[in-house]
């Protein structure tokens, strides 16, 4: 059980272009969604958390318009970086807490690597 | 400022020895307790979690917890060269909003046949 699935697992695209990113939560339904990025040998960032049905909560210095976050259902979450540049590749990851654990563990599904060129 | 602290090693054993991975957390108030293994160029994976004072242990892994010091340690019996990997600590806070998690920078764990 808990299992998060990604899509696409990775992308290149142009400067300038849009990229969306899919995260799902496969057997448990997932109030909440964080999205994370993750550059080379450096720790987790988490850019923003995303709830079901509102407006995510972005962290500091994380632009809400380059990246935006839609929560439409209990089991999807997507992220769309605008615009990309190459300074935006890097590998995003999300994941979800399962609503009925009552607990606080978040499953992480495997990643996209993203390279804008 | 809920900071999560690691040793980033790198953490160099044997196979066959005893791991020790620790963690330490600054804010009191920390409710849950996490261990992730991320193996380089994947995402993390939950190995452990612990909420009481104490020891908890499953197959090979043994996560402690001591709330007083603020300390959470990770123990893995009998290592394995497939055990290599960097080891997040997480920590959450009950008061965090929507059960964000806190990650340390990680311990790079390497098991040498």
């Amino acid at each position: 059980g808990a299992v998060v699935s990604q899509h696409p697992s990775w992308v290149i695209c142009k400067s300038g272009t849009s990229v969306k990113i899919e995260c799902r939560s496969l057997d448990f339904q997932a109030t909440t969604m964080f999205w994370y990025r993750q550059f080379p040998k450096q720790s987790l960032m988490l850019m923003a958390t995303s709830n079901e049905g509102s407006k995510a909560t972005y962290e500091q210095g994380v632009e809400k318009d380059k990246f935006l976050i839609n929560h439409a259902s209990l089991t999807l979450s997507t992220l769309t970086v605008t615009s990309a540049h190459p300074e935006d590749s890097s590998f995003y990851i999300c994941s979800a807490r399962d609503l009925g654990g009552g607990t606080y563990e978040q499953y992480f599904g495997p990643g996209t690597r993203l390279t804008v060129t | 400022q809920k900071e999560v602290e690691q040793n980033s090693g790198p953490l160099s054993v044997p196979e066959g020895a005893i791991a020790s991975l620790n963690c330490t957390y600054s804010d009191r108030g920390s409710q849950s307790f996490f261990w992730y293994r991320q193996y380089s160029g994947k995402s993390p994976e939950l190995i452990m979690f612990i909420y009481s004072n104490g020891d908890k242990e499953d197959g090979r892994f043994t996560a402690q917890l001591n709330k007083a010091s603020q300390y959470v340690s990770l123990l893995i019996r009998d290592s394995q060269p497939s055990d290599s990997a960097t080891y997040l600590c997480a920590v959450n806070n009950r008061g965090s909003t929507l059960g964000r998690l806190y990650f340390g920078r990680g311990t790079q764990l390497t098991v040498w046949p």
